[in-house]
């Protein structure tokens, strides 16, 4: 059965602190892992899709790596206006044309 | 991105009315059209995924005959919630993809409330 975890569940950073959020996936057969940003009361935002281990992608202050078992998505300086739950979702051979999303990791960032 | 447009952001109903959703993509057209339903703090559960002319495939659990879904053109899909009760009561969003292992976008939700 395909799984996603995340990690950490919430995390509080300091305007300017970099860091790391992780995404560990268990899917059989990867067609695709992607990103979203999601703030309260809204539809999540699409981020970033990768496709295969080694993969990069950067938008802004956020850079998108990806591996055979996990993703991480790196924030690098972030703002305030960069708080909100970030979600990981996989695609895989098992549930077609389906996603799997992870719980999410819920991103404050104070000034 | 693309752009989808969900209608209405929040409805109020009575119990035992029915509500209806739409869902459209604006700037493409959606091969797949997802509905999910959101708990607070908690991540998407996918209802039921459908796609254009064909009659959508529920995930095991929702009620087909309460969550009435038509996807009626490669732009519209719409969510009907049946004779609703206030357990029905939610976040409901809808996404839409224009191909397959591509990257889905999504509409802005709905939050319904029944009293």
């Amino acid at each position: 059965e395909d799984q996603v975890t995340q990690s950490p569940e919430a995390l509080r950073l300091q305007e300017g602190e970099s860091s790391s959020l992780n995404c560990s996936y268990t899917v059989s057969g990867l067609r695709g892992l992607f990103w979203y940003r999601q703030d309260p009361g809204k539809g999540p935002e699409f981020l970033f899709t990768l496709y295969s281990a080694g993969e990069e992608k950067e938008k802004e202050r956020l850079k998108a790596t990806l591996t055979k078992k996990e993703s991480f998505l790196h924030i690098t300086a972030p703002k305030p206006e960069d708080s909100a739950t970030y979600l990981c979702a996989v695609q895989g051979d098992n549930y077609g044309q389906n996603f799997v999303f992870g719980p999410g990791t819920r991103l404050s960032v104070l000034p | 991105g693309a752009v989808v447009s969900q209608h209405p952001s929040w409805v109020i109903c009575k119990s035992g009315t029915s509500v209806k959703i739409e869902c459209r993509s604006l700037d493409f057209q959606a091969t797949t059209m997802f509905w999910y339903r959101q708990f607070p703090k908690q991540s998407l559960m996918l209802m039921a995924t459908s796609n254009e002319g064909s009659k959508a495939t529920y995930e095991q659990g929702v009620e087909k005959d309460k969550f009435l879904i038509n996807h009626a053109s490669l732009t519209l899909s719409t969510l009907t919630v049946t004779s609703a009760h206030p357990e029905d009561s939610s976040f409901y969003i809808c996404s839409a993809r224009f191909g397959a292992n591509t990257e889905a976008f999504f509409g802005q939700g709905t939050r319904l409330t029944v009293v």
